[in-house]
């Protein structure tokens, strides 16, 4: 089984639809990342958190809130969602250290129409 | 703001050549920086990671190296083989901050 888990692996929805993508971690990590990945424009930080019930802002939080009620998981929201928030959306995790890696899962494929 | 940039965006050589990556940073008041592996439908893999007080990091036929006062690094893959075709990125986390900055990457194919 995968360290990193996140479901769906893909989904197509409308705009306007509420949506939750879920990642669950088996690493035992306390750092969980949310990014997103556009053609031509890199990863791009949403949130991450570094505990329980801690929440952060990455560089382009707008449009999306998250939740941590857990250790090992952490879930991304989209309120209502808009065409432009079409991409590829990776959880990743990281152990405590400065110097310890991420490690990512096999990411959500979004499209919104 | 720091900024990172991967050139070539493409890049394809015959198997059996080694090749080396790069990778510039903009602000040289790094934390350390990660070169990542990223095959299609997939996630990224972690290859190696430099911390900011390190010259290289070694991995089988990998080799990364920094330098900061240059705002470069380079990912050195010896004898490439045709699994070794995949997206390349590099990530630098800024010094004082938890985040990291993703390059966009260098798409690799080896021909077999």
């Amino acid at each position: 089984d995968a360290d990193v888990t996140q479901t769906p692996r893909n989904r197509i929805t409308k705009t306007g639809k509420r949506i939750m993508l879920e990642c669950s971690q088996t690493k035992g990590h306390d750092r969980m990342y949310w990014y997103r990945q556009d053609p031509g424009l890199g990863l791009r930080l949403i949130y991450y958190s570094f505990d329980v019930k801690d929440i952060n802002k990455g560089e382009i939080s707008d449009g999306y809130s998250v939740s941590r009620q857990a250790q090992a998981k952490f879930s991304l929201s989209l309120e209502s969602a808009i065409p432009n928030q079409t991409a590829l959306y990776f959880c990743a995790t990281r152990g405590q250290g400065g110097n310890q890696p991420q490690h990512f899962g096999d990411g959500t494929r979004l499209s919104i129409l | 703001k720091q900024e990172v940039t991967q050139i070539p965006a493409a890049l394809s050589v015959p198997e059996g050549e080694n090749l080396v990556l790069n990778c510039s940073f903009t602000d040289s008041a790094i934390y350390n920086l990660q070169w990542f592996r990223q095959d299609p439908g997939k996630g990224l893999t972690s290859l190696l990671l430099i911390q900011s007080s390190q010259r290289e990091q070694t991995s089988g036929r990998l080799n990364a190296s920094l330098d900061k006062s240059s705002g470069r690094s380079t990912l050195y893959i010896a004898a490439s083989q045709p699994g070794d075709s995949a997206t390349y990125l590099c990530a630098v986390r800024a010094a004082g901050t938890y985040k990291y900055i993703f390059g966009t990457g260098t798409r690799l194919k080896v021909l077999a």
